[in-house]
């Protein structure tokens, strides 16, 4: 069974950092792309960005770039986003998520981890 | 971007009812977007992607439809493990974009 699990999630003042994890199981990690989507409360979904198989394609939406920092250990079947300079806008639920065909960056999301909620406050 | 705008934003509906969601994309993106459905407080699920295929383990009752800049998803029977919110997102440049969402509701 293929599994997802998320954690780092918490409170953190703005200016401050996070790294989110992820941890995968149930299946083969470094044939995958992999990607962060958010959720702020009661709103929707957001890719805030996503990492090839071999970390040699990454990509972040605009809101995101230049503060968070997408890696991935295939030895460790991990993800990470370290998330730097935090802003209100930036609370929400934090998924990881998984691409549905392998080697290929497509962004067809097949399996999502539970979210790691992330709030930034003073 | 690619803005995803999907319609209705929210629908109630019977059990039974065939229900039709819309969604537009602000160009083309050929055949890559892909419907998730959303119950409360549980992450997406994947149920249609490339526009018209079922995702494994997904209900016959879910069918998706069309390209180029007009989609639809249409459940056949609803029945009422169907009530959730759905979103429509493309896949054919970064970033990803996402519809704002469709809640189904029970009439």
């Amino acid at each position: 069974e293929v599994q997802l699990v998320e954690s780092g999630g918490g409170l953190v003042q703005p200016g401050r950092s996070l790294r989110l994890s992820c941890a995968a199981s149930g299946f083969t990690f470094n044939d995958y792309a992999l990607h962060w989507v958010r959720q702020a409360p009661g709103k929707g979904l957001e890719w805030v960005s996503g990492i090839s198989w071999n970390s040699g394609t990454i990509a972040y939406a605009a809101s995101v770039k230049g503060r968070f920092t997408i890696s991935r250990d295939n030895a460790k079947n991990s993800l990470y986003l370290q998330m730097n300079s935090l802003r209100a806008e930036d609370t929400a639920l934090y998924y990881c998520t998984k691409d549905r065909r392998m080697i290929a960056v497509v962004g067809e999301f097949d399996c999502w981890g539970q979210g790691t909620l992330v709030t930034v406050s003073s | 971007d690619i803005q995803m705008t999907q319609s209705p934003s929210s629908l109630s509906a019977s059990v039974g009812d065939r229900v039709t969601i819309t969604c537009r994309a602000s160009q083309s993106i050929t055949s890559y977007l892909n419907w998730y459905q959303q119950k409360p407080g549980k992450a997406p699920k994947l149920l249609i992607y490339a526009a018209s295929s079922l995702q494994s383990g997904v209900p016959s009752r879910f069918s998706g439809s069309g390209s180029g800049t007009d989609f639809t998803l249409t459940i056949s029977t609803l029945q009422p493990e169907d009530f959730a919110t759905y979103y429509c997102q493309q896949s054919y440049t970064t970033p990803r974009t996402f519809g704002q969402g469709t809640k189904v509701e029970i009439k």
